[in-house]
C-alpha cells in the first residue's frame, strides 16, 4: 500500500532534549517535505527536499534541521526543543515538486509536546 | 507560487452541492490548481487538481475561469463526513515552497 509512514505518532519530551521526528515514503517520490499545524493556522512548511542530498528552507525553518541521505526518508531533527516547537507535524510527498505531478501524500501527524 | 484567498468557513445542508470559492488571482499559465481537505487533524488530503480545464473524479468537480483567477470546488452531493477544512493551493513546476494558507471550514448540516 502506497503510504507516507511517520514515528512517533505522539512524543512528550523536555526543553533541549534532542529529538528526531522520522519520515518515509514507499513511493519512489522525489519530493518531500515537512509541515507544522498551530490551532487556528493553516499548514506552515519547515523544510523541503527536491531529491537526495538537496535540501531547502521553508517558511519556518528556525528550530530545524532535515537530512535526505536516502529518497524514501526524511527525518525532521530538532536539536534543542523548545516549547513553542509544540504542534501538529506533517510529513508529506509528491513524485515531484509543483506542476502536475506534486499531488502530496500526508502522513498521519506526529503530535509534539515539548515541556 | 501565486497567493491564494478563500472564505473561512461555509455551511451545506445534507444532501446538497457544496461549492467553494478560491481567488487566485495571480496565477501565472504553468501553475496548477490543487484541492486538499483535512478531517480533524489527519494528514491532508488530495481530491482534485487541473491548470485550465474542468476537471471531475470520483470525490469532486473542479470548475476554472477562463482568466484562471479563480477556481470553484464542488462537492455533487455532499454528507455529513464531508465535513472538514478545505484547502486550495496553487503550485509552480519545481517549486520547492508550498503554502496551503488557512482554508475554508465546511460544515455540513443534517
Amino acid at each position: 500500500e502506497a503510504q507516507v509512514t511517520q514515528n512517533p505518532r505522539y512524543l512528550i519530551t523536555v526543553t533541549g532534549k534532542k529529538l528526531t521526528v522520522t519520515c518515509s515514503q514507499n513511493m519512489n517520490h522525489e519530493y518531500m517535505s515537512w509541515y507544522r499545524q498551530d490551532p487556528g493556522l493553516g499548514l506552515r512548511q519547515i523544510y523541503y527536499s527536491m531529491n537526495v542530498e538537496v535540501t531547502d528552507k521553508g517558511d519556518v525553518p528556525e528550530g530545524y534541521k532535515v537530512s535526505r541521505k536516502e529518497k524514501r526518508n526524511f527525518p525532521l531533527i530538532l536539536e534543542s526543543p523548545s516549547p513553542n516547537q509544540t504542534s501538529l507535524y506533517f510529513c508529506a510527498s509528491s513524485l515531484k515538486a509543483g506542476g502536475s505531478t506534486d499531488t502530496q501524500y500526508f502522513g498521519p501527524g506526529t503530535r509534539l509536546t515539548v515541556l | 507560487d501565486a497567493k491564494t484567498t478563500q472564505p473561512p468557513s461555509m455551511d451545506c445542508a445534507e444532501g446538497r452541492a457544496a461549492n467553494l470559492p478560491c481567488n487566485h488571482s495571480t496565477i501565472s499559465g504553468n501553475e496548477y490548481v490543487y484541492w486538499y481537505r483535512q478531517i480533524h487533524s489527519q494528514g491532508p488530503q488530495y481530491i482534485i487538481h487541473g491548470l485550465k480545464n474542468n476537471e471531475t473524479n470520483e470525490m469532486a468537480s473542479l470548475i476554472i475561469t477562463e482568466d484562471r483567477k479563480s477556481s470553484t470546488l464542488i462537492l455533487p452531493h455532499a454528507t455529513l463526513r464531508d465535513t472538514a477544512v478545505y484547502y486550495c493551493i496553487v503550485r509552480f513546476t519545481n517549486a520547492g515552497k508550498s503554502t496551503f494558507g488557512d482554508g475554508t471550514t465546511l460544515t455540513v448540516k443534517p
